[in-house]
């Protein structure tokens, strides 16, 4: 299967705890993804990577969260202090820029819950 | 920031029936996708549009791309149980350097056998 994978695919956790998540992307893709979905909603963008180059943070990344993709290869984020309202699908893509095109392969995502 | 409205919310329809949806925004993307979602899972691609006006077909699913830029439509034809599921569409802003996706709220598909 060389599609991306995550790593867990499910994580309960207590408020306060940190969590940590892995997404390994398709190979030889140069950019990678995160994203946080909540129930009844469409995913929506918190930071990327380009080779392992962080470009682009959204607000919704607060100082609690932090990426990192240490190689170009597979990336971790990290939830520091956790809170009920991080309870989302956390959802990596990657991609292969080639000019203005590029096109995002998701992987399962990882379902956090936390109590 | 950007946004993008798609419709119809849910649909529940007949098995062999034909289906379509759309999605608009108040922006121009460079490009338009559209995934499906199944419960648990992440989005799978189903067709990826990259030039205003283009029509791109998938096996039942056809898609195209606004003349405007800001709406695509995707159509599903003689619908299947196992078409089942949440499609989201998403546009993407290519001009700049970054490659995010803004995704809209989804449609919810349910075929009744």
């Amino acid at each position: 299967d060389t599609g991306v994978s995550q790593n867990p695919r499910h994580k309960i956790t207590k408020r306060g705890q940190n969590v940590t998540f892995r997404c390994d992307p398709i190979s030889e893709h140069n950019r990678l993804y995160w994203y946080r979905q909540t129930l009844g909603q469409g995913p929506e963008f918190l930071t990327y990577f380009q080779n392992e180059a962080q470009l682009e943070k959204s607000r919704l990344l607060s100082d609690r969260f932090s990426a990192e993709r240490p190689k170009g290869s597979f990336s971790t984020l990290e939830i520091q202090r956790t809170e009920q309202g991080d309870s989302a699908m956390y959802l990596c893509a990657s991609s292969l820029r080639r000019g203005f095109q590029e096109t995002q392969y998701f992987g399962p995502g990882t379902r956090l819950l936390v109590l | 920031g950007q946004q993008l409205n798609q419709s119809p919310q849910s649909m529940f329809i007949q098995e062999g029936e034909d289906v379509s949806m759309n999605c608009t925004s108040s922006s121009i993307f460079n490009t338009w996708l559209w995934y499906k979602q199944e419960p648990g899972e992440g989005p799978v691609l189903l067709i990826a549009l990259y030039k205003a006006g283009e029509l791109t077909s998938n096996g039942r699913l056809t898609a195209q791309f606004g003349i405007t830029r800001k709406d695509s439509f995707l159509n599903i034809s003689a619908s299947i149980p196992s078409d089942v599921g949440i499609y989201f569409c998403a546009g993407q802003d290519g001009s700049g350097n970054t490659g995010k996706l803004i995704f809209g709220q989804g449609t919810t598909l349910q075929v009744k056998p």
